[in-house]
């Protein structure tokens, strides 16, 4: 089965840096998702990871570390619009092809 | 980028009524397509893999009955909340992966409602 772990909220304030930290365990591993949500909203890609290291994509960065089946967001210059939950999604193979399981999520309060 | 459609974008309905959401891939092919359910502050809880062709494979818990699911083509896949009750008031998501590049796609999401 997957297990896939995440605070379930976090505070920062606005022009500071914030990590979301995940920890997952799957037995197919093939790939982890950051996904950005905003009440009653559909998930926005924010970024994948496949191979260990890290991705950087503007204010975003995410790591991935496979071999301790973990990974981290992070989300520098903080603005108010940040203000969201952000999903870490494990992509797991199984019999039947490939799927997509969604953490809890981390809700995301940032302060001016 | 790729596109993925639902409609309704939200459906209000009495109890013991039947209702079908559309998810479309607007821009390419999705041979899979991923049902998900989202109560209020909660994350996505995958219902059901629905493959084009084939019968969709539902996860544990989740009513292959009450939860009917048709992926009759590339790029259409339905899903029919049957007999539906106010428990079942939910955002329900679906999720598209392009064939061609394996990147997965989000629909805006449906919001059921029923009385």
């Amino acid at each position: 089965g997957q297990n896939i772990d995440q605070p379930t909220e976090m505070t920062a304030t606005e022009g500071a840096i914030v990590q979301i930290n995940c920890t997952y365990q799957t037995s197919g591993f093939n790939g982890l998702f950051w996904y950005q949500q905003h009440a009653g909203e559909a998930p926005t890609f924010l970024s994948y990871n496949v191979l260990d290291g890290l991705e950087e994509k503007g204010r975003f960065s995410s790591f991935l570390s496979r071999s301790k089946g973990y990974s981290y967001l992070l989300l520098k210059e903080l603005q108010m619009k940040d203000s969201a939950s952000y999903l870490c999604a494990v992509r797991d193979w199984w019999a039947g092809g490939f799927k997509t399981i969604f953490g809890a999520g981390t809700r995301l309060f940032v302060k001016a | 980028g790729a596109v993925v459609s639902q409609h309704p974008s939200r459906v209000i309905c009495k109890s013991g009524t039947s209702v079908k959401i559309e998810c479309r891939s607007l821009d390419f092919q999705a041979t899979t397509m991923f049902w998900y359910r989202q109560f209020p502050k909660q994350s996505l809880m995958l219902m059901a893999t629905s493959n084009e062709g084939s019968k969709a494979t539902y996860e544990q818990g989740v009513e292959k009955d009450k939860f009917l699911i048709n992926h009759a083509s590339l790029t259409l896949s339905t899903l029919t909340v049957t007999s539906a009750h106010p428990e079942d008031s939910s955002f329900y998501i679906c999720s598209a992966r392009d064939t061609g590049n394996d990147e997965q796609f989000f629909g805006p999401g449906t919001r059921l409602t029923v009385l």
